[in-house]
């Protein structure tokens, strides 16, 4: 079966430090890779998203960055944080097109102070 | 782009109530998604319905596509129904990516 992986679990950083959140998946093969960034508890926003090694889809144009080195690996990452960087992030998998299923990690709580 | 509106945004039960909750959408769809995001933030899944109804325990769920809406029924709810329940469906525009609502927090007293 497949399973997501998230770390770290919560993070607390200073403003102007780097950020890299990592994402793997298990149990599947090309997978589709999205991160979400929620906010207040509410209303999750999707930051990339990737269907293959190396491709890279912003979908809101922020301080954040992501990469996706191996086929079942996706990292969120920042060269300096802000205070508006600071929530809940989620990964998700997916296979196949717009019809498939999301699948969501256990997510990173960031706080920046 | 697509807008997704869910109702109420707030629901408070007493345990063994029942419940639905709504779910707007502004456009056609081809793909529908139910979600329950626990106190602890994990975001389960619980139905994909694009059209029709589905059932799975004491949750079911509706999607008229035509009518642009879905609504999630919760019978006999427990304690461990509370969180936050969200729907989400895929911009038309889109590939693979979903818009969520914002939600509906659920609070099941005992």
């Amino acid at each position: 079966s497949q399973t997501i992986h998230q770390w770290p679990a919560t993070l607390v950083q200073p403003v102007g430090s780097p950020l890299s959140l990592e994402c793997t998946v298990e149990g599947t093969s090309n997978p589709n890779l999205y991160w979400y960034r929620q906010a207040a508890g509410r209303g999750l926003q999707l930051l990339f998203y990737s269907v293959g090694i190396g491709q890279i889809s912003s979908e809101v144009p922020q301080n954040l960055s992501a990469s996706r080195p191996q086929d079942r690996q996706f990292i969120l990452s920042s060269k300096k944080l802000l205070l508006s960087d600071s929530g809940f992030y989620l990964c998700a998998w997916s296979v196949g097109g717009v019809k498939e299923t999301q699948y969501f990690g256990p997510g990173t709580r960031l706080l920046v102070l | 782009g697509i807008q997704v509106e869910q109702s109420p945004p707030d629901l408070i039960l007493q345990e063994g109530a029942n419940s639905t909750l709504r779910c707007n959408f502004s456009d056609s769809v081809n793909n529908l998604q139910w979600f329950h995001q626990n106190p602890w933030g994990q975001l389960i899944n619980l139905f994909y319905i694009p059209s029709g109804t589905k059932q799975n325990g004491r949750l079911s769920a509706t999607t008229v596509a035509t009518e642009r809406y879905s609504l999630l029924y919760i019978s006999s709810s427990q304690t461990t129904d509370s969180g936050v329940y969200f729907c989400a469906v895929p911009p038309t525009d889109s590939w693979g990516k979903l818009q969520f609502g914002a939600g509906t927090q659920v609070v099941v007293t005992p």
